[in-house]
């Protein structure tokens, strides 16, 4: 049980377009999904908190118009990175707890984004 | 500012060796414990949450929590080289009821460990 999926696994794209990713709970309804990035050697950063039927919560320094992000089901929640630059470049992942089981994240694999 | 302290490594120990990681955090107030896997290129995966003070075993794993000390370790028995990763400590701090940011956790920044045979 708690299996999350993220799609897609690699996207390369130019510099300017927009890229979306989902991140689907496969077993179980998540309540709350969250999105992560990571750069090289460093550790996960928050990017923020999403929940189902309401507007994500950003942290500080997150910009909120550049990463959209929609959290339509108990099943599903997308991040479009906007006018994706290369300092966009990152390893973007997402979690998801559900009501019963709030405390505790598991994570999708992953979604690495290159921009050119 | 809320904070999640581990030893960066790298740590390195023989097979067969008890390998152990350390973690502090700043927030006496604190509930949710958990130890994270994470293998290069990878995302992480759960070995581990703890919540009460006291020792949890899971196979291999033991999770040690003193919240009084606000610390919290894993211990790996018996090591093996497939244990070589990036051990992640993260803790929710935000254990509010009804709150918006319930789950929310604070990730140290990992501690690299190599299991050499």
């Amino acid at each position: 049980g708690a299996v999350v999926s993220q799609h897609p696994s690699w996207v390369i794209c130019k510099s300017g377009t927009s890229v979306k990713i989902e991140c689907r709970s496969l077993d179980f309804q998540a309540t709350t999904m969250f999105w992560y990035r990571q750069f090289p050697k460093q550790s996960l950063m928050l990017m923020a908190t999403s929940n189902e039927g309401s507007k994500a919560t950003y942290e500080q320094g997150v910009e909120k118009d550049k990463f959209l992000i929609n959290h339509a089901s108990l099943t599903l929640s997308t991040l479009t990175v906007t006018s994706a630059h290369p300092e966009d470049s990152s390893f973007y992942i997402c979690s998801a707890g559900s009501g019963e089981m709030w405390e505790t994240q598991y994570f999708g694999p992953g979604t690495r984004l290159l921009v050119l | 500012q809320k904070e999640v302290e581990q030893n960066s490594g790298p740590l390195s120990v023989p097979e067969g060796a008890i390998a152990s990681l350390n973690c502090t955090y700043s927030d006496r107030g604190s509930q949710s414990f958990f130890w994270y896997r994470q293998y290069s290129g990878k995302s992480p995966e759960l070995i581990m949450s703890i919540y009460s003070n006291g020792d949890k075993e899971d196979g291999r794993f033991t999770a040690q929590l003193n919240k009084a000390s606000q610390y919290v370790s894993l211990l790996i028995r018996d090591s093996q080289p497939s244990d070589s990763a990036t051990y992640l400590c993260a803790v929710n701090m935000d254990s509010n009821a009804g709150g918006t940011s319930y789950g929310k956790l604070t990730f140290g920044q990992g501690t690299i460990l190599t299991v050499h045979p």
